[in-house]
């Protein structure tokens, strides 16, 4: 069965540092999207893309986060200046019509 | 106001039994989706199941069914035959608006549910 596929699975880095996040969206999709999870909260939306281009984003996804689609395969998100409040779990999505698949996830700590 | 409210923050069920988590939702749109997804241990997002505002039959896959109440704006998830792998955390989410393909999710904040033998 196809999936959502993330890596890596767990990062950990310092402060400041840029990291990317690497997703690869079930093939036939249309919609992509990231989440996090921070420990023991709720799931959270932070942006989507469609076409090629942001559809929606939110109030969390600032001028330190970026997403790209570079080859039609891969979807990325980069943090570019990491805080220690951006540990969390991420978690890409995909989906065509109704259903939303997500990945299993990349845990980032921030130290 | 929250749009999805699951009120039990911790769920206990015998292993075979039957289980339903509550879920509630808010919203002025006509058009909407609503999903169940599971969370074990691990971390990983597996998605359970989708209703759709307009579907006239509840969802049903596998074991689990979704119990879709649109006036009373409750969709709750029900497993039957509860096995000791369904322990985890489990949460609705909510997306709004026609054509929703590519709108986001809004997630409630967990049940816990644990399987006992």
């Amino acid at each position: 069965e196809p999936e959502v596929t993330q890596t890596p699975s767990h990062q950990v880095t310092q402060m400041g540092q840029e990291v990317i996040l690497r997703c690869v969206p079930i093939s036939n999709h249309l919609y992509f999207y990231w989440y996090r999870q921070i420990l023991g909260q709720k799931v959270e939306f932070l942006v989507s893309f469609y076409n090629n281009e942001i559809s929606e984003k939110s109030e969390i996804f600032d001028d330190q986060f970026s997403v790209e689609r570079p080859d039609g395969s891969n979807f990325t998100l980069k943090i570019r200046s990491t805080k220690l409040e951006d540990s969390a779990m991420y978690f890409c999505a995909s989906g065509v019509g109704g259903e939303l698949f997500f990945g299993e996830g990349s845990r980032l700590t921030v130290l | 106001a929250q749009k999805i409210t699951q009120t039990q923050p911790g769920m206990f069920v015998q292993e075979k039994e039957a289980v339903t988590l509550d879920c509630t939702y808010d919203t002025s749109d006509p058009s909407y989706g609503l999903f169940w997804y599971k969370q074990p241990s691990s971390g990983e997002m597996i998605f359970l199941i989708y209703q759709g505002s307009y579907d006239q039959q509840n969802a049903t896959e596998g074991r689990y069914s979704l119990n879709f109440q649109k006036a009373r704006k409750s969709a709750n998830l029900v497993i039957s035959a509860s096995q000791l792998g369904d322990s985890a955390m489990y949460f609705c989410a909510m997306r709004e608006g026609r054509g929703t393909g590519r709108r986001a999710l809004t997630f409630g904040s967990g049940t816990r549910l644990q399987v006992q033998p």
